[in-house]
């Protein structure tokens, strides 16, 4: 599977956008980019997925260069409950493949 | 729907002690996951199930891991003997499976252990 290189840790204001890059060099054409997140004392949580087109939910939008060598997780407007551990995950296609994580990006959302 | 179920939340033992947790994933998900996640990190997977085959135990430290899944609902994972690098939590997740698409895992809260 693909690696993945995250910042450890980012900082943004209540309000603002938080803006959580991945970098994901190695990936394949088969591969998915996932992004999953854990608040404190709690199991992950999925936030949203993609393979080359940007995707937009309810909880975040994700960005994918062309060249899909890496992603910006979007958190449009952050809030305290977004305080947490990010991860970005590339996962290949298939109904069983391994959901395989790294150590993620935390994120403080501030005051 | 009603989520993964993961019982206890919290368990302590002594070192050489066992221990067995368990996990209900949410009704019809096919897929099975059990994660060990050590403070600081990221989860690690343990073993991943499909239905009531093993898909993936590489990482499973089978000398004294051993988790099943009977009738491919409920699993147990055990832990016999327990050292003290096997405090942790203990995630267990599910997922559809059946189709062409990855679709997401939803996870349980976990079991934290404590070996002393």
């Amino acid at each position: 599977d693909a690696k993945t290189t995250q910042p450890p840790s980012m900082d943004c204001a209540e309000g603002r956008a938080a803006n959580l890059p991945c970098n994901h060099s190695t990936i394949s054409g088969n591969e998915y980019v996932y992004w999953y997140r854990q608040i404190h004392s709690q199991g992950p949580q999925y936030i949203i997925h993609g393979l080359k087109n940007n995707e937009t939910n309810e909880m975040a939008s994700l960005i994918i260069t062309e060249d899909r060598k890496s992603s910006t997780l979007i958190l449009p407007h952050a809030t305290l409950r977004d305080t947490a551990v990010y991860y970005c995950i590339v996962r290949p296609w298939g109904t069983a493949s391994k959901l395989t994580f790294g150590t993620g990006t935390r994120l403080q959302v501030t005051l | 729907e009603a989520g993964v179920a993961q019982s206890p939340r919290y368990k302590i033992i002594e070192k050489r002690q066992s221990v067995a947790f368990w996990c209900n994933p949410i009704s019809g998900h096919a897929t099975l996951y059990w994660y060990q996640q050590i403070l600081g990190q990221g989860p690690k997977l343990l073993i991943q199930f499909q239905n009531n085959g093993v898909v993936d135990d590489s990482q499973l430290p089978k000398d004294r891991f051993s988790a099943e899944r009977l009738k491919g609902v409920d699993s147990t994972l055990k832990i016999q003997p327990a050292k003290l690098e096997d405090s942790a939590v203990y995630l267990c997740a599910s997922s559809p499976a059946g189709t062409a698409i990855n679709t997401e895992a939803f996870f349980g809260q976990g079991t934290r252990l404590t070996v002393v």
